[in-house]
């Protein structure tokens, strides 16, 4: 049972350029969640969804796209990644909308 | 919006002895859900305490429980008996349909 597991770990982009982060969940999770987490500030959530297929827009989305095609993999996108994108993503699932939210160990994004 | 509340940016306890983190949120709501999240150095984020805010009783879990306030909108957490181990960034969160919103953060040392 690997849980929540996130890729890549690290990545450094040039602004402009574009990037997918795959999360990908083995516990039949509905309910998938992409934050970012910057220094001094607690996490912040971009997108979720509640199930395969739905997406929904969280406290910051803007600049950023999700997908959710495979209940298992929750994708978040940059399309052109600027340096206020500059964060540590995190990804969590839960089976309710009220339980407990497993996150995955983060990747660090810088853009340049 | 909802928006939570973490007045605390840093607090140190001695080890075996007892500390009390604050958290106070705004809603509208009456039915949702607080946590308590731990992150350690490593990054993870790991779940100490979930309340129930139908629920009057304080959630318990070991060392850890809560001072729930409902009318108050406020949600503290009680460390006993402190460890080395329990030192980290304890985030307060609140959730009622999955789009859950984080306080700042309350970094807690634990002096031996």
């Amino acid at each position: 049972n690997a849980g929540v597991t996130q890729t890549p770990k690290f990545r450094v982009l040039k602004t402009g350029q574009s990037m997918t982060l795959l999360c990908a969940q083995d516990m039949n999770h509905e309910y998938m969640y992409w934050y970012r987490q910057d220094p001094g500030m607690g996490l912040r959530l971009i997108h979720y969804s509640v199930g395969e297929g739905t997406t929904a827009k969280g406290e910051v989305p803007d600049g950023y796209n999700v997908s959710r095609l495979k209940k298992q993999n929750f994708l978040l996108g940059l399309e052109s990644a600027a340096p206020s994108q500059t964060s540590v993503y995190f990804c969590a699932s839960s089976y309710f909308v009220s339980g407990e939210q497993y996150f995955g160990p983060g990747t660090r994004l810088t853009v340049t | 919006a909802q928006t939570v509340t973490q007045s605390q940016p840093e607090m140190s306890v001695q080890e075996a002895e007892t500390v009390t983190l604050s958290c106070t949120y705004d809603t509208s709501e009456s039915d949702y859900y607080l946590f308590w999240y731990k992150q350690p150095p490593s990054r993870q984020m790991i779940l100490v305490i979930r309340q129930e805010a139908y629920k009057q009783q304080n959630a318990t879990e070991n060392r850890f429980s809560v001072n729930f306030q409902k009318a108050a909108k406020s949600f503290s957490l009680k460390i006993s008996d402190s460890q080395l181990g329990d030192a980290a960034m304890y985030f307060c969160a609140y959730s009622q349909t999955g789009d859950m919103r984080f306080g700042a953060g309350t970094r807690l040392t634990v002096k031996p």
